[in-house]
């Protein structure tokens, strides 16, 4: 069956550095690809998107890589402040047999050490 | 400012009650989605609806039920049928194309 998984549940990371979030997919057909950020109590907050038709894609402060040959996902958070504290999901789309319906991995806990 | 509401932030279920928690979007989305979230865990998908008067079961549909009467207007009711309802309940809504959804900041619903 499909599904989204994060490699690590916890990634701790020291102020400034860059943070790497990691996401293996299982649905080959899948065509659309988030990135969402959780904060406690809250809901899921978008960060970055991407379609199957590019490799990589960057925003402010973050790029989102994707390599369709081996089904992984990675988010990168450059100069990582402690305002990035939070849980970090990715989301699949599959094809047309599942339109609208997102698929979340786990969860990867960012923690930033100041 | 354009967004998603759910109420109540925290909703308290006595055994054998249903209880009913409420979405809106002013986003002007076609599509609307529920979820639940449980402690340490993913999103689930309990049930979607793409139109008006549509509506389809998402993975764990069972024990819950829905209603799309408006376009802006989703709820879930939990029913006592659903004997782990405790949980962080989420509500989501996109064009239905290939655009993020985007969601609500959830009811907790505990049992007395």
């Amino acid at each position: 069956g499909e599904s989204v998984g994060l490699h690590l549940p916890t990634l701790s990371v020291q102020e400034g550095d860059n943070s790497i979030i990691n996401c293996a997919y299982s649905n080959s057909a899948s065509d659309y690809f988030i990135w969402y950020k959780q904060e406690s109590g809250k809901g899921p907050q978008f960060i970055i998107d991407i379609r199957s038709n590019m490799d990589k894609r960057q925003g402010q402060r973050v790029t989102v890589l994707l390599n369709k040959t081996v089904k992984h996902l990675s988010l990168q958070i450059a100069a990582t402040q402690p305002g990035d504290s939070a849980v970090y999901f990715c989301a699949e789309r599959g094809g047309s047999s599942n339109t609208g319906k997102l698929i979340f991995g786990q969860g990867t806990t960012l923690q930033v050490k100041p | 400012d354009g967004g998603i509401t759910q109420s109540p932030k925290y909703l308290f279920r006595k055994e054998g009650q249903n209880v009913t928690l409420s979405c809106e979007q002013n986003l002007n989305h076609d599509a609307m989605y529920w979820y639940r979230q449980d402690p340490g865990q993913g999103l689930r998908l309990i049930y979607y609806s793409q139109i008006v008067n549509d509506f389809q079961k998402g993975d764990i549909a069972e024990g819950y039920s829905v209603s799309r009467e408006k376009k802006e207007s989703f709820p879930l009711t939990v029913t006592s049928a659903q004997k782990n309802p405790t949980a962080f309940y989420l509500c989501a809504s996109d064009t239905g194309s290939n655009q993020p959804q985007h969601f609500g900041d959830g009811t907790r619903l505990s049992i007395l």
